[in-house]
């Protein structure tokens, strides 16, 4: 089955701990995404990347750090910076960043930092 | 700042009846837009996407464009409880050198049996 996969589900931390989200794609896809959603709010861009080695900050990269050495995977990691980082996280991919392609999302990481 | 704009809702409506669902957007350059439905919980799927003025039918889905108006819609005919969700809709805009999704904050639909 294609598909895009996050890990873990859920995921718990300490206020000061870095976190790392997996996102995993088989779909063949060039171009991935990370985006943020807080209630009330429509998604944010955090980081994407349209080519491995190759990655930009989006619209809130502020406290987040991403690679991209892999095709198919593109890992998010949440820093002790980012000021507020409980949220549901969505990992996507498209078949390239161009303006015509479609996103899809894998089923999200929801974090809970306390 | 380019953007999407969405009426909240909640959006009520019979089961069997036609719900319209509406999306303004800012930039006049703008080629393509998609709707995803988003269950509480989940993540967004795609439904529709749509890249030319007019309709465009998938099953009880129908997705309309007006350009000239920035504006698109969706239309689901026979509504059913199962629709219920919240629809994104989204506007791949070019900005700052590079093709970005801009996504509305979502229309709650209730579809009451």
């Amino acid at each position: 089955d294609g598909g895009i996969t996050q890990s873990p589900k859920y995921l718990f931390r300490k206020e000061g701990q870095n976190v790392t989200l997996s996102c995993e794609q088989n779909l063949n896809h060039d171009a991935m995404y990370w985006y943020r959603q807080d209630p009330g709010q429509g998604l944010r861009l955090i980081y994407y990347s349209q080519i491995v080695n190759d990655f930009q900050k989006g619209d809130i990269a502020e406290g987040y750090s991403v690679s991209r050495e892999k095709k198919e995977s593109f890992p998010l990691t949440v820093t002790s910076a980012q000021k507020n980082p409980t949220a549901f996280y969505l990992c996507a991919s498209s078949l390239s960043g161009g303006e015509i392609y479609e996103q899809y999302f894998g089923p999200g990481t929801r974090l809970t930092v306390t | 700042q380019k953007e999407v704009e969405q009426n909240s809702g909640p959006l009520s409506v019979p089961e069997g009846a036609i719900a319209s669902l509406n999306c303004t957007y800012s930039d006049r350059g703008s080629q393509s837009f998609f709707w995803y439905r988003q269950y509480s919980g989940k993540s967004p799927e795609l439904i529709m996407s749509i890249y030319s003025n007019g309709d465009k039918e998938d099953g009880r889905f129908t997705a309309q464009l007006n350009k000239a108006s920035q504006y698109v819609s969706l239309l689901i005919r026979d509504s059913q409880p199962s629709d219920s969700a919240t629809y994104l809709c989204a506007v791949n805009t070019f900005t700052s050198g590079t093709y970005k999704y801009i996504f509305g904050t979502g229309t709650r639909l209730k579809v009451l049996a």
